[in-house]
């Protein structure tokens, strides 16, 4: 069965500090990964995408990496501020029958505290 | 603001009742993606139309269906509501279809299902 796996599941850093958060997938065939974030009661919004060469992206303080022979992948946070606080979310899309469909991760919930 | 809009953004309906969700997707994009999070389940993937066909299918029930219009807009049906329903479904669009995944998809503000 396709899964996402992502660790941890909740973290609370001091602002300032760095983080970096796990993802851990099982899906195949592999299309690409993204790393979304979260406010609580919003929509996703997209913070990297790699496709199966890539091995790092970056965004800003924000910065994923990409390793397809252990299929882990992990995002890393710099100087994390009060608003980085948020549901961090990975999601693989897999290719199926003509079409892509996107797995989801449950998320890690991180705090950042002044 | 991701430029994708939905309505309405609550809905407190009763078991065994029909609803409909409303999307409308960025100005120019052609695919629309649904998608359901609930507390226990995270988010899933509904369904992806574009340009007014069905495009993807993830794990969307019989119970539900969905349709994209001729002006793009798209709609999600819920029948026979049950109470496990109750999630936050979203909509999200981008500017491709199915052979580019690798497009980035925005998604709406979402609307807030609430079965009793």
């Amino acid at each position: 069965k396709n899964q996402v796996e992502q660790s941890p599941q909740s973290l609370i850093i001091l602002e300032g500090k760095n983080c970096t958060l796990q993802c851990n997938y099982t899906v195949s065939p592999f299309s690409n990964l993204r790393w979304y974030k979260q406010d609580t009661g919003r929509g996703p919004v997209s913070l990297t995408i790699m496709t199966f060469s890539e091995n790092t992206k970056s965004n800003g303080r924000y910065t994923a990496t990409l390793d397809a022979d252990t299929k882990q992948s992990s995002l890393h946070i710099t100087a994390s501020q009060l608003s980085d606080s948020a549901s961090y979310i990975c999601v693989v899309a897999v290719r199926g029958g003509g079409s892509y469909i996107p797995t989801f991760g449950r998320g890690t919930s991180l705090i950042v505290h002044p | 603001d991701s430029g994708v809009t939905q309505t309405p953004k609550h809905l407190i309906t009763a078991t065994g009742q029909r609803v409909t969700l409303r999307c409308s997707p960025r100005s120019g994009d052609l695919s629309v993606y649904w998608y359901q999070q609930s507390l226990d389940q995270g988010l899933q993937f509904l369904i992806q139309y574009y340009n007014g066909e069905e495009r993807a299918k993830g794990n969307i029930l019989e119970r539900f269906s969905a349709q994209q219009f001729p002006d793009l807009h798209s709609e999600l049906n819920l029948s026979s509501l049950e109470l496990g329903d109750s999630a936050l479904y979203f909509c999200a669009s981008s500017p491709g279809g199915a052979g580019s995944s690798y497009n980035e998809q925005f998604f709406g503000p979402g609307t807030r299902l609430t079965v009793l």
